[in-house]
């Protein structure tokens, strides 16, 4: 079975601040994906960032990166100057023989 | 070119009844998935099709189906339904089909509130 721990239930920080949103997970599969989802109030879910565990590499989009740690199933989303606009729920999610959520981090950006 | 639509936005049943949800994938995407979000248990996969078969399940009992037509398009019905079944069922479209992997980046629609009473 797989399983996604997301350990921070909310977050809020000022704006313009840099935050990381912590995110482990379990999984017998060698060859798999995690994504992050933001889901911002009333609105639909979308992509964020998608890591393939076959790469070193970290993933970044814009302000968006990961901190992909493989050995350790850790997969940390940091967002660099944080805008009002990244307020939304996150959630973290494994890809491999279905996609398992976590439970989700409702970050605040306060101005 | 337009997202995943899921009909209805909002309804409201009572204990026992049935209900049928909808969605419309992003058109050229074969795969439909369902899920339910509810605060208490977040996100759960209920299950996917692709080229209108079942390819997965998840843990749901048998009260929960559903079925994909050819132009793609799914539906998702409840049957016999409990106030736990109250929630918000997110449908999510991509354009391939499962892999093992778990590749396919998927497309949301708003979902669809379903309060039971």
């Amino acid at each position: 079975a797989q399983t996604v721990t997301q350990s921070q239930p909310e977050m809020s920080v000022q704006e313009a601040e840099t935050v990381t949103l912590s995110c482990t997970y379990d999984t017998s599969e060698n060859n798999y994906y995690l994504f992050w989802y933001k889901q911002p109030p009333s609105r639909q879910m979308i992509l964020v960032i998608r890591q393939e565990a076959y790469k070193q590499q970290n993933a970044t989009e814009n302000r968006f990166s990961v901190n992909f740690q493989k050995a350790a199933k850790s997969f940390s989303l940091k967002i660099s100057d944080s805008q009002l606009g990244d307020t939304a729920m996150y959630f973290c999610a494994l890809g491999a023989d279905g996609l398992t959520f976590g439970k989700g981090t409702h970050l605040i950006i306060q101005p | 070119k337009a997202g995943v639509t899921q009909t209805p936005r909002y309804l409201i049943k009572t204990r026992g009844q049935q209900v049928t949800l909808s969605c419309s994938p992003i058109s050229g995407h074969r795969s439909v998935s369902w899920y339910q979000q509810t605060p208490g248990q977040g996100l759960q996969f209920l299950f996917e099709y692709f080229s209108e078969t079942q390819r997965n399940k998840g843990n749901f009992p048998g009260r929960f189906s559903g079925r994909q037509f050819s132009n793609s398009r799914s539906e998702m019905n409840v049957s016999t339904l409990e106030l736990g079944d109250s929630a918000l069922y997110l449908c999510a479209s991509s354009l391939a089909g499962p892999t093992v992997s778990g590749a396919n980046v998927l497309t949301f629609g708003a979902g669809s509130r379903l309060t039971v009473l």
